[in-house]
């Protein structure tokens, strides 16, 4: 069956304070991972996709990697406002109709 | 920001009640789906579209129906509400396979 597990449920950090957030998965064959940033009372906002190991994308302060068999978004001298609920989702080659997402991760920054 | 409306955006409505949502988009988009968001679940898939009137369903479906009878239009249709149909709805748009959905503002529809 496919997974998604995202960890931490939650995270604070002081401002400045760099850190990561873990997204593993186990699906037949990946065909993308997706990151997207969503904020209190609005809809995901749509961040990163990664097709295969090793791959690297940034943007601003995130920089998100993929790995076969887990993702990682790394936060570095983060901001208050990238306080948000990040996700991750993953679609499979066998039926890549479909997006499957992690529960998130609760990031807080504190200034 | 992608073009999709979701509508209503808020809604209570009694138990036993049809509830229809609607989602709208003007990117001429082929992949159009249904998510509802609860806490601790993440987002699950209700139904997706593939095409005008060509629908499938995801893992949620049960007490739920859809309609695509135009390339913008994206109905979902609570057939007789239960309270655990409360929940955040979200609707997203695809242009295809292998690329990333854009997501509507959601609709929070409270059953009572």
């Amino acid at each position: 069956e496919d997974q998604v597990t995202q960890s931490p449920e939650a995270l604070r950090l002081q401002e400045g304070e760099s850190s990561s957030l873990n997204c593993s998965y186990t699906v037949s064959g990946l065909r993308g991972l997706f990151w997207y940033r969503q904020d209190p009372g609005k809809g995901p906002e749509f961040l990163f996709t990664l097709y295969s190991a090793g791959e690297e994308k940034e943007k601003e302060r995130l920089k998100a990697t993929l790995t076969k068999k887990e993702s990682f978004l790394h936060i570095t001298a983060p901001k208050p406002e990238d306080s948000a609920t990040y996700l991750c989702a993953v679609q499979a080659n066998y039926n890549f109709n479909k997006f499957y997402f992690g529960s998130g991760t609760k990031l807080n920054v504190k200034p | 920001d992608a073009g999709i409306t979701q509508s209503p955006r808020h809604k209570v409505t009694e138990t036993g009640t049809p509830v229809t949502l609607r989602c709208h988009q003007t990117e001429n988009h082929r992949y159009m789906y249904w998510y509802r968001q609860d806490p601790g679940h993440g987002l699950r898939l209700i139904h997706y579209s593939y095409g005008v009137k060509d629908t499938d369903k995801g893992e949620v479906s049960d007490g739920y129906s859809v309609s695509r009878s135009k390339t913008e239009d994206f109905l979902l249709t609570l057939e007789s509400a239960t309270s655990s149909q409360t929940s955040v709805y979200f609707c997203a748009i695809s242009d295809g396979a292998n690329t990333e959905a854009f997501f509507g503002q959601g609709t929070r529809l409270t059953v009572v």
